[in-house]
């Protein structure tokens, strides 16, 4: 089975901090999503990858970044966290091309303080 | 732009009876439709996937449907039970050619009471 991985399940941090959230799969996928989740607001895309040491732009990527130097990884980084980044935040990977679905991990919950 | 919504936010079943949840989009039909389980606190996983040319996918005690004249697919779960219970996402992708990210519906939490 794919296993997407994120290192932390639950994380409280302090406004201004930078924060790390990593994610690692082990099936090789070449894309590689970021997605937070608020209630009322569903699933929102922050970043994607579709290759080593690429990205593209979601929907509400201000605030954040993301660093995918090798295919297996990619790192979510809050710049200076403020607390409406209190979220789930949930990584998934998938095989390129509208054929196959999305392998979501277990999702880290953020709070910023 | 295109939307997918999922029109209810709860659903309850009584267990044994067949669930039914509906995901709608605007504009264009999707090529693809994804439906996915989201139990609280977890990540969302993959169920199932349906192509616009396919009218009806099954899985166990799962069936989905797609119908691209009403621009609706629907998600059923027969013999429900109360294992079921969990939220249901349907998602596509924002281009026809698929090789754009995911977008969800805000999902439907199924109750099944024994």
């Amino acid at each position: 089975d794919v296993k997407v991985t994120q290192s932390s399940r639950y994380l409280v941090k302090r406004t201004g901090e930078k924060v790390f959230l990593e994610c690692v799969q082990d099936m090789d996928h070449e894309n590689m999503f970021w997605y937070r989740q608020d209630p009322g607001l569903g699933l929102r895309l922050i970043y994607f990858s579709y290759d080593v040491k690429m990205k593209e732009k979601g929907d509400i990527p201000e605030g954040y970044s993301v660093s995918r130097e090798k295919k297996e990884r990619f790192s979510l980084i809050l710049e200076s966290a403020s607390t409406n980044q209190t979220s789930m935040y949930l990584c998934a990977s998938s095989w390129p091309g509208p054929n196959y679905g999305y392998t979501f991990g277990s999702g880290t919950r953020l709070t910023v303080v | 732009s295109q939307k997918i919504e999922q029109n209810s936010e709860a659903l309850n079943i009584q267990e044994g009876k067949t669930a039914t949840l509906t995901c709608n989009y605007t504009n264009y039909s999707p090529a693809y439709l994804q439906w996915y389980r989201q139990d609280p606190g977890r990540g969302p996983v993959f169920l199932l996937l349906i192509r616009e040319n396919e009218k009806e996918k099954r899985k166990e005690r799962l069936k989905v449907t797609f119908d691209t004249t009403l621009k609706q697919s629907l998600f059923h779960i027969t013999a429900s039970q109360p294992a079921d219970s969990a939220t249901y996402l349907c998602a596509h992708h924002y281009t026809l050619s698929g090789n754009t990210p995911l977008v969800f519906g805000k999902g439907t939490r199924l109750s099944v009471i024994a």
